[in-house]
């Protein structure tokens, strides 16, 4: 079982639509969780953390987090065509606090 | 947030031979990494890299292979040895500003092909 799962996709949706990209994580004593964009030929870029249960919302951006479930999403609102990118799950591994990535998930955003 | 720079950004590479990237931060950070991005591949740590000691290898990755220097607070070099194309990949430096490891900020990375 990989560390962080994702699913790579691509993910396909219409402009407008809310995009759903998931993770789940296997080490039980994580306690940060972040996601990373990064477009083609790029660096990847953190746009959302999260700490703890529930939901924590920036502008189009919603990052929800089960501990229980050990499941992280990432939900993206009026979805844009530059929303089009990678998007990578991260976790730090509650041993060493070193961060973890998934594989990450293609998102098109068709217009 | 932190300004990064990378070079050489791309380079192809004979195999056989060694290359150093060079990862400069605008700023003093304590925790800096080294990350390998191979094709279609997610982020892999390769080590952190400590000013003034020794860096410290994740499992699989052994200083004789990828030797890496921290001067100061603010460069880093990673040096690909006796490469082969195995080890053409993305090479991506890393720094965290504040304490919270998990919130990085990355150099443009450095794209190395191996013939």
């Amino acid at each position: 079982q990989k560390e962080v799962e994702q699913n790579s996709g691509p993910l396909s949706v219409p402009e407008g639509a809310i995009a759903s990209l998931n993770c789940t994580y296997s080490d039980r004593g994580s306690q940060s969780f972040f996601w990373y964009r990064q477009y083609s030929g790029k660096s990847p870029e953190l746009i959302m953390s999260i700490y703890s249960n529930g939901d924590k919302e920036d502008g189009r951006f919603t990052a929800q987090l089960n501990k229980a479930s050990q499941y992280v999403s990432l939900l993206i609102r009026d979805s844009q065509p530059s929303d089009s990118a990678t998007y990578l799950c991260a976790v730090t591994a509650s041993n060493t606090g070193k961060l973890i990535f998934g594989q990450g998930t293609t998102l098109q955003v068709k217009p | 947030s932190a300004v990064i720079s990378q070079k050489p950004s791309r380079d192809i590479c004979q195999r056989g031979t060694s290359l150093t990237i060079q990862c400069q931060v605008d700023s003093q950070v304590t925790m800096m990494f080294w990350y390998r991005q191979q094709p279609g591949q997610s982020l892999t740590l390769i080590a952190t890299a400590n000013q003034g000691s020794e860096a410290t290898y994740e499992s699989g990755f052994v200083i004789d292979k990828f030797p890496i220097s921290r001067p100061n607070l603010t460069f880093s070099t990673l040096t690909v040895s006796n490469m082969s194309p195995e080890d053409s990949s993305i090479y991506l430096c890393s720094v965290a500003p504040a304490e919270n490891t998990g919130e990085l900020f990355f150099g443009e990375g450095s794209r190395l092909t191996v013939l």
